[in-house]
């Protein structure tokens, strides 16, 4: 029962022009929702956020979207850089509970 | 500020022995969470702690799984008679408080069951 969806495994993408990542998820209790960033044999390093009451959240390259009727959110980064070449995770919790729910993530490539 | 701290960073285990996994949170964090990956999936929620008390295990395996978090020392993960499914990178997460809505992760230790 994934809640979470990510459906491009991967991504690859020119240095300098945007990266686009998607996220789906399925559970319309879910109020808040996280990128996670991962190099190999490393954690997920937190990247940006943001709540259910918002559609937008920008820190620096990074801006994520959330689209509450369609269900989705989307991480965009300008421009890309060939150190953001890392597996990036979406997650999103509920306002009641302990736990994040995590997609199974998007392997960005960013070709110099 | 040392970040989340994950000991051993592998351990290989033959069938039907116990592996032991560590995890000092952040300082000044007392909120401990449980993460299993999968190979090729997402981060799976195993289970929430703080000191001295579980809160939330329901993502932790009936048996088998257990996990603490005392007053002193480390959080510990214990996987009783592991099987070669029980393979995967477990990752542990800290907050400073509960409802804090980032979790910052450790390292992960990677287990390998042979």
């Amino acid at each position: 029962d994934q809640q979470v969806k990510q459906n491009s495994p991967s991504l690859s993408v020119q240095e300098g022009r945007i990266s686009i990542l998607n996220c789906d998820y399925t559970n319309s209790m879910f109020d808040y929702f996280l990128w996670y960033k991962k190099y190999p044999a490393e954690g997920p390093t937190f990247l940006i956020s943001i709540s259910s009451i918002k559609d937008k959240n920008e820190d620096g390259r990074f801006t994520v979207f959330l689209n509450k009727s369609a269900k989705h959110l989307s991480l965009h980064i300008v421009p890309s850089q060939p150190g953001d070449s890392a597996v990036y995770f979406c997650a999103a919790s509920l306002n009641t509970g302990n736990q994040f729910y995590f997609g199974t993530g998007t392997s960005l490539t960013v070709i110099p | 500020n040392a970040g989340v701290m994950q000991n051993p960073r592998h351990l290989v285990r033959r069938r039907g022995q116990e592996a032991r996994l560590r995890c000092s949170p952040m300082k000044g964090h007392s909120h401990v969470y449980w993460y299993r990956q999968l190979p090729e999936e997402g981060l799976k929620f195993m289970v929430y702690l703080q000191k001295e008390n579980i809160i939330d295990e329901s993502g932790m395996p009936k048996e088998r799984f257990s996990a603490e978090f005392p007053k002193e020392g480390p959080s510990i993960l214990r996987i009783q008679q592991v099987v070669r499914g029980d393979s995967a990178a477990y990752f542990c997460a800290s907050s400073p408080r509960q409802g804090e809505q980032t979790q910052y992760f450790g390292p992960g230790t990677r287990l390998l069951v042979l």
